[in-house]
């Protein structure tokens, strides 16, 4: 049990271009959802927190408006980066709870921006 | 806010011995501490975790060590096999928010 999905796994687009990323609990109800960024090399380093039915907070020095994140239900989370540039390239990865402290990650996003 | 350091960036054993990963936190509400293994392209995987109310945790090869009165856990691997070889992060975490701050992370080597 506990299995998170991620879609896509990867993706390359244009530089200007929005991409929408999902993360869904495929077997259990996700109270809060959070989403990560991982450069290479580096450790993760979290983006938002995000709960169903209630606007994501957003860690320091990461822009709402370009990574919009959208919680509509209790098993779906969506990560849309508006607006991508070469140095929005990352891995992205989502994580879920239900109702504990125990995170279950998603296989994660790589983006590429050209 | 919390902060967690971690150590040594890199970590090079020969195969069979042991590697031990160090973890400092600085919020004594911290009350969960993950370990993760994370092999390249792929999600963090949870190996073990502890809670503040135990002071050690064994699962076979692997064990984590808890000192609160220090605020610092440990990973422990024994007798490492060369599929021990990847990045593994320490975390904190809290009740209040679930929210996981991560260490640095060690890359573990296995010398054939």
């Amino acid at each position: 049990g506990a299995v998170v999905s991620q879609h896509p796994s990867w993706v390359i687009c244009k530089s200007g271009t929005s991409v929408k990323i999902e993360c869904r609990s495929l077997d259990f109800q996700a109270t809060t959802m959070f989403w990560y960024r991982q450069f290479p090399k580096q450790s993760l380093m979290l983006m938002a927190t995000s709960n169903e039915g209630s606007k994501a907070t957003y860690e320091q020095g990461v822009e709402k408006d370009k990574f919009l994140i959208n919680h509509a239900s209790l098993t779906l989370s969506t990560l849309t980066v508006t607006s991508a540039h070469p140095e929005d390239s990352s891995f992205y990865i989502c994580s879920a709870t239900r109702g504990g402290d125990e995170q279950f990650f998603g296989p994660g996003t790589r983006l590429t921006v050209l | 806010g919390e902060n967690v350091e971690q150590h040594p960036s890199t970590l090079s054993v020969q195969e069979g011995d042991s590697a031990v990963i160090k973890c400092t936190y600085s919020d004594s509400a911290s009350n969960y501490f993950p370990w993760y293994k994370q092999e390249l392209g792929k999600r963090p995987q949870l190996i073990i975790d502890i809670r503040s109310n135990v002071g050690e945790k064994k699962d076979q090869r692997i064990a984590v060590t808890l000192n609160k009165t220090a605020k610092h856990f440990s990973l422990h691997i024994t007798e490492t096999q060369p599929e021990d070889s990847a990045v593994y992060f320490c975390a904190a975490s809290m009740d209040s928010n679930y929210q996981l701050i991560w260490g640095a992370g060690t890359k573990l080597i296995i010398k054939p």
